[in-house]
């Protein structure tokens, strides 16, 4: 089945420990997302890419990168993690990004910070 | 500009009773909706999507909306609850005229099913 993989589930780190956090997909699509979600919130856009152009949102934090090597993978980087790091990050994709355009999302992975 | 709010934050009914999770939109478009639900520690799952065609749309496991323009509402129901339905649902607008498909998140409701 076509799918969105996040590895991995669960992932502790320290404070001020660099940490990536992965995500591939099978579906082809164009345009993958990267969300944080902390506790009894609604997901919040990080940043997404079309292809290889990156698009970052206004409020995201300079603490957050990301890399997408090719069309399948997209990584997230957190340079120093802190204790307000700690949340669900959900990946997702979607073909395009024209109106409407579904995304799926990937099961997450929950960053704990020490 | 679009918001979405979610009436009711959490929401508790009995196995094999109706299930009203109710939604209202604001939008100065058409907007496009869209009902997620996300067991616990997991994704992001599609229940189901509007986006102009018949207004009473029909999703995954005996889910459905109805969209009403006049009420500005985007309410999710299900006849019957199953004990699996325990979850967080989200209800999420895209306004017609938004640059892309960026979506726009209600607070969410957590649904508990008793049995």
């Amino acid at each position: 089945d076509a799918m969105v993989i996040q590895n991995p589930r669960y992932q502790v780190t320290q404070f001020g420990k660099p940490v990536t956090l992965s995500c591939s997909q099978t579906l082809n699509h164009n345009v993958m997302y990267w969300y944080q979600q902390k506790s009894s919130q609604a997901p919040k856009l990080l940043f997404h890419y079309y292809d290889k152009d990156f698009n970052n949102e206004a409020d995201t934090p300079d603490n957050f990168q990301s890399r997408r090597p090719n069309t399948s993978f997209c990584f997230l980087d957190i340079r120093s993690p802190g204790l307000g790091d700690a949340a669900m990050y959900l990946c997702a994709t979607s073909r395009e990004t024209s109106f409407a355009d579904t995304q799926y999302f990937g099961p997450g992975t929950r960053l704990t910070v020490l | 500009a679009q918001s979405v709010t979610q009436l009711d934050s959490h929401v508790s009914v009995s196995e094999g009773t109706p299930v009203l999770l109710r939604c209202n939109y604001s939008s100065s478009y058409s907007p496009s909706l869209f009902w997620y639900v996300q067991h616990p520690n997991k994704g992001l799952q599609l229940l189901l999507k509007y986006t102009s065609a018949a207004t009473l749309v029909k999703g995954i496991n005996g889910f459905e909306a109805e969209f009403k323009k006049s009420e500005t509402s985007f309410h999710l129901t299900k006849p019957s609850a199953h004990m699996s339905d325990a979850a967080e649902y989200f209800c999420v607008v895209i306004p017609s005229n938004n640059a892309g498909n960026m979506l726009t998140f209600g607070g969410g409701t957590r649904l508990m099913v008793k049995p």
